[in-house]
């Protein structure tokens, strides 16, 4: 088992629908990332945690919104996307803030906006 | 600014044959990590290899290797008798002081390694 879990795998919602994404990692890390990846473009990074606190927003729209309720837990909720959207959604964690050891990436959530 | 490119999009050979993935990046800090990680179809990033500014010494492991040359700011990664199982897509990534020890990627490679 990957020590960083995405829940759902898979999901499709509707423009006017709200979800969230899970993550959930179990290393011990302190620092929590989303990255965006869509076709043909480079991970974008969307946010950064560190122990709980949000150190980083990249001028991501509020129809994204990003909860960490303790150092292994991190959300992204969605509401009113666009089908501008879809996209696979990727976790990641670091035993602290800054990449210099990597980071462990979970699975990702495939995203269809509909 | 820090920057990773792969100017490699796609990759095509016959299983057996070596294929070797290009990176370049830039940086201006002296103190600086490059990565590789590979994505297969699940979608997961999985770790390779990690390599400080400092350590020129090329890299083996099991048919990986690695070949980091700092004058030519270079990362390149060769994977030897290529399998079937090697089909993903490949990021080389880069770490510095300057863009606050975020990872920064580049597009990647996809290989297709065909029977």
């Amino acid at each position: 088992e990957t020590g960083v879990t995405q829940t759902p795998r898979h999901l499709v919602m509707g423009m006017t629908n709200k979800k969230s994404l899970k993550c959930e990692q179990h290393l011990g890390h302190n620092a929590m990332y989303w990255y965006k990846q869509s076709a043909k473009k480079p991970l974008e990074l969307m946010f950064v945690y560190n122990f709980k606190e949000q150190t980083e927003n990249n001028s991501v729209p509020s129809r994204f919104s990003p909860e960490c309720p303790n150092s292994s837990h991190l959300f992204l909720h969605l509401h009113t996307l666009q089908p501008e959207d879809s996209a696979l959604y990727l976790c990641a964690s670091s035993p602290n803030r800054g990449a210099n050891y990597g980071y462990t990436f979970g699975s990702g959530t495939r995203l269809t906006v509909v | 600014a820090q920057k990773v490119t792969q100017a490699q999009t796609e990759i095509s050979v016959v299983e057996k044959e070596d294929v070797t993935l290009d990176c370049v990046y830039e940086t201006r800090d002296t103190t600086y990590y490059l990565f590789w990680y590979k994505q297969p179809p699940s979608g997961e990033l999985v770790f390779l290899i990690r390599r400080n500014s400092f350590d020129e010494q090329n890299e083996i492991s099991g048919r990986y290797s690695w070949n980091f040359q700092k004058s030519t700011s270079s990362f390149n990664f060769t994977i030897t008798a290529s399998q079937v199982v090697d089909s993903a897509v490949y990021f080389c990534a880069l770490s510095d002081q300057g863009g606050s020890e975020k990872l920064v990627f580049g597009k990647g490679t996809k290989l297709t390694v065909n029977p």
